[in-house]
């Protein structure tokens, strides 16, 4: 089964800043997702990160405060930038890795101070 | 727009008894249907998906198109059952939207 490693695992930050969650998976995937799961809300999601091209954002969200880098088939980086307390949240990262439907990582933990 | 509901927040029953959690979805496509599951301190994981009709520690879920519902159940809850329950719907792009997620708590 593919493998997520996400890190930071958590992280406090001042506001105005900018912190980069990065997302390898040990085997090439195709999709690669984004999601923020708000303090008891659910999850949603920002973009798709594809490679070799900008990747795709939902509704609400805009890369120039959620720069997404997808160099190659195994790697991504969120960035969330110039932050605020209410980017406080956990950000999540998936893959839909062929039979196996969408596994997740295990999230950072972001509060913004 | 596609949505996903999940009417309770919070649901808490005793060790042995039946549990269901509900999920409605709207959705103009054909859906495809998840739930995932989060146990304490534990990543997000899949939990079973409607196509493959299987049963997953004892859960099932129906697909219902004409009340466009995906409800989970289990005939006897366990106190490892305990976790937090996200039915979600696979829309286009592969994208999944999250209903707002169900605590179980089973009870000894």
């Amino acid at each position: 089964s593919a493998v997520i490693s996400q890190k930071p695992s958590r992280d406090i930050c001042q506001r105005g800043t900018s912190l980069t969650i990065q997302c390898q998976v040990d085997s090439q995937v195709t999709m690669m997702f984004w999601y923020r799961q708000q303090p008891g809300q659910s999850l949603t999601l920002i973009a798709t990160a594809n490679q070799g091209s900008e990747a795709t954002y939902e509704s609400g969200f805009v890369i120039d405060k959620f720069p997404i880098s997808r160099p190659n088939l195994t790697f991504s980086t969120l960035t969330v930038s110039n932050m605020s307390p209410e980017d406080s949240s956990i950000y999540l990262c998936s893959v839909d890795y062929p039979g196996q439907t969408y596994t997740f990582g295990s999230g950072t933990r972001l509060t913004v101070v | 727009a596609q949505r996903v509901t999940q009417p309770e927040k919070l649901l808490s029953v005793f060790k042995g008894a039946p549990v269901e959690l509900k999920c409605n979805y709207s959705y103009s496509g054909s859906p495809e249907l998840f739930w995932y599951v989060q146990y304490s301190r534990q990543r997000l994981q899949l939990l079973l998906r409607h196509i493959s009709r299987e049963s997953i520690k004892g859960f099932t879920a129906d697909l219902n198109k004409g009340e466009t519902s995906f409800h989970l159940k289990k005939p006897f809850a366990q106190e490892e059952d305990s976790a937090m329950y996200y039915c979600a719907l696979q829309t286009s792009g592969s994208r999944l939207t999250f209903g707002e997620g169900t605590q179980l708590t089973v009870n000894p």
